[in-house]
């Protein structure tokens, strides 16, 4: 167990709708990342937040928007679903500085009919 | 754009067998990691590497870094069925302070049999 907490673990909605998944960082962890693992494009950066602020991009569509909130934990909300925004979706965090190591969450499953 | 590549992306290993996943990426950097995954789960850190000529070991494994040779290599000693899984590495962009934004490997689905 990573300590790091990630809500659904699975989720299955339609295209066109708008789903937020949330995740809750280790304890005393400032940074918060969000991946997309899918079987075309593998694991991919999305975003990061850090103490609340955004700290970097990747490739994150302009339909999905993220933030994090005073008590540190993150949400990331997906709208406008199609049917390629099915993936796994990782909330990692890590102390801010240190080696840069990552622990992940166990993910959030996305299906999109 | 940083790109990351490993090889073998599958591999098909006799148990006891010895066996190494090479990750090779394209520009500067001196944080690499090495993940692994089992189906569906998540991905848990196996190796921190942070400087040329890093080599760590844990069990039946050993990951070193070459930052001049843009290489990082895992090592896989005696393997056993347990080490089935998918292993990625990923590498930290060079520069600026957020050093958990990581470019992935394809992943190595490794499967070992008797």
């Amino acid at each position: 167990d990573s300590g790091v907490t990630q809500t659904p673990k699975h989720l299955i909605t339609a295209t066109g709708q708008r789903v937020t998944l949330r995740c809750s960082p280790r304890s005393g962890d400032l940074s918060v990342y969000w991946y997309q693992q899918s079987l075309d494009q593998g694991l991919q950066f999305l975003i990061q937040y850090y103490n609340g602020e955004e700290r970097a991009k990747g490739n994150i569509l302009e339909r999905f928007s993220a933030q994090q909130f005073p008590d540190l934990h993150s949400e990331l909300n997906l709208s406008s679903l199609e049917l390629g925004d099915s993936a796994l979706y990782f909330c990692a965090s890590s102390v801010f500085v240190a080696t840069g190591e990552l622990f992940f969450g166990e993910g959030s499953r996305l299906t999109v009919l | 754009e940083l790109k990351v590549e490993q090889n073998p992306l599958f591999l098909s290993m006799q148990e006891g067998k010895n066996y190494t996943i090479y990750c090779n990426y394209s520009t500067t950097s001196d944080r690499l990691y090495w993940y692994r995954q089992d189906p569906g789960k998540s991905l848990e850190s196996l190796f921190v590497l942070l400087s040329n000529g890093a080599v760590k070991q844990e069990g039946r494994l050993m990951a070193s870094l070459d930052t001049k040779a843009r290489l990082s290599t895992l090592h896989i000693t005696a393997a056993v069925h347990d080490l089935s899984a998918t292993y990625f590495c990923a590498v930290a962009n060079a520069g600026g302070t957020s050093y958990g934004k990581l470019t992935f490997g394809q992943g190595t689905i490794l499967t070992v049999h008797p």
